[in-house]
């Protein structure tokens, strides 16, 4: 049973530049979350898609971006990328037939801006 | 809005002894309550969950939670703590699952706490 997996592992980006998260749910799974921790803090909400829609959004700016996938798997995109947005990004999958409610998270990519 | 507080930062604790982290949340409605660990440099595990029925559940790796609705927390315990245990505590509170195909299922964490073994 394939848990949640996130690409790439690690990335270096500089101030200004775009990047592109990738997340492949727990198997079976159709709703992906996805999360910033920055160091020595709790995860923070960025979004939730479910049917290919973002359902709900945290207080990110509009810089933060995703999007899901008819296989269910889910990509976040961050543009003009500040200093702060050097964090840890996690991802979460849930099933929306078993209620929604328990999200499984992947390992996360560490993002580093330079 | 909901909340979550983790009062205690940081936690040592000898190996053998027990150990309670401590949580507090504030939630309008049925709260549905989590704890995840979380090793250095990894993604969170789940423990455990309540959403109903007996406030005290069980969990993974040897850990139960207890629910008291009258002071709103949900504290995380276990009998004797290994050096395994070593790793970061997070409390969330997510929504009611009736809710959640309309609105989403945003989880609110705590600040976490750290939890040090000592040999």
């Amino acid at each position: 049973d394939a848990g949640v997996t996130q690409s790439p592992t690690h990335l270096i980006k500089t101030r200004g530049q775009q990047v592109t998260l990738r997340c492949s749910p727990k198997s079976g799974h159709d709703t992906v979350s996805w999360y910033q921790q920055a160091l020595g803090q709790g995860p923070q909400f960025i979004f939730q898609y479910y049917e290919e829609e973002e359902r709900q959004r945290g207080n990110f700016p509009d810089r933060f971006s995703g999007h899901q996938f008819p296989n269910y798997s889910s990509e976040l995109n961050v543009n003009a990328l500040l200093l702060g947005d050097s964090a840890l990004y996690l991802c979460a999958s849930s099933l929306e037939l078993a209620g929604g409610d328990t999200q499984y998270f992947g390992p996360g990519t560490r993002l580093t801006v330079l | 809005a909901q909340s979550v507080t983790q009062p205690d930062i940081h936690i040592t604790v000898s190996e053998g002894a027990s150990l309670e982290l401590r949580c507090n949340y504030s939630y309008g409605a049925t709260p549905y309550l989590f704890w995840y660990v979380q090793s250095p440099g990894q993604g969170l595990q789940l423990l455990l969950k309540y959403f109903s029925g007996d406030t005290l559940v069980q969990g993974i790796k040897g850990f139960e939670a207890e629910f008291k609705r009258s002071q709103s927390s949900f504290n995380l315990r276990k009998p004797s703590v290994h050096w395994s245990d070593a790793a970061e505590y997070f409390c969330a509170v997510g929504r009611d699952r009736r809710m959640i195909k309309a609105a989403g299922n945003k989880l609110t964490f705590g600040g976490g706490t750290r939890v040090l073994v000592k040999p």
